[in-house]
């Protein structure tokens, strides 16, 4: 079974409008943390946002905000006031606390911003 | 601050052929890992190492091999290389002191092809 799905391969979203990026996940584990990473064209992975399964609020970095349900086990990213250079790969992550360190990875969603 | 330094960028092998896809990083991180990012499959774990002298397999651990006798470096090599290792390598690292997001830091990635 998946533990990490994204349902979403492609989205197209006009620019400056708000973005969520769709990310569930399966876990038995009670303490956890997810990730979200962007990757542009470019080809590097960078480090979004993180929430941990005992925070009590949804992680917010600047433009990037976490909506964590974890009775649903969803953590969706939203991007408000999309802009050009947010076109990228999106990919959420999880590590479980049983899992010594590794990243389980969903398959990703292919952002496109049109102007 | 370079952070995580992988080398080459960009390789292509004959089947068969062995080659090291170097990885280095400057920011003391017990942790060092190696991803390869195929087409719609997410990042998927070969090797990772927790410190120096120690290292385990991930999910896609056969036909390659790992080391890691210093802090700083962590290098993946492949012995007999298949057309089926055709990828994007990624290494990363992050610290394990502590509780929290531990953040994996990524190279810039290396792009394998095989004939």
């Amino acid at each position: 079974a998946q533990k990490i799905t994204q349902t979403q391969p492609g989205m197209f979203v006009q620019e400056k409008e708000a973005v969520t990026l769709d990310c569930t996940y399966d876990t038995s584990d009670p303490s956890y943390g997810l990730f979200w990473y962007k990757q542009p064209s470019s080809g590097e992975m960078i480090f979004l946002i993180y929430q941990g399964s005992y925070d009590q609020q949804n992680a917010t970095e600047g433009r990037y905000s976490l909506n964590f349900q974890k009775a649903r086990k969803s953590a969706n990213l939203v991007i408000s006031a999309s802009q050009l250079g947010d076109s990228a790969m999106y990919f959420c992550a999880m590590r479980e606390r049983g899992s010594n360190y590794q990243l389980i990875w969903g398959a990703g969603t292919k952002l496109i911003i049109k102007p | 601050n370079a952070g995580v330094t992988q080398t080459p960028k960009f390789q292509v092998l004959k089947t068969g052929q062995s080659m090291t896809l170097q990885c280095a990083q400057d920011m003391n991180h017990e942790y060092m890992s190696w991803y390869r990012q195929d087409p719609g499959m997410g990042l998927r774990l070969i090797h990772y190492s927790v410190g120096a002298g120690i290292t385990d397999q991930g999910e896609v651990p056969n036909g390659y091999n790992v080391s890691r006798s210093t802090t700083e470096d962590f290098p993946l090599r492949l012995l007999s290389a298949a057309p089926s290792q055709t990828s994007v390598y990624f290494c990363a690292s992050s610290d394990r002191r502590g509780t929290g997001a531990n953040v994996l830091t990524f190279g810039a990635g290396s792009r394998l092809t095989v004939l």
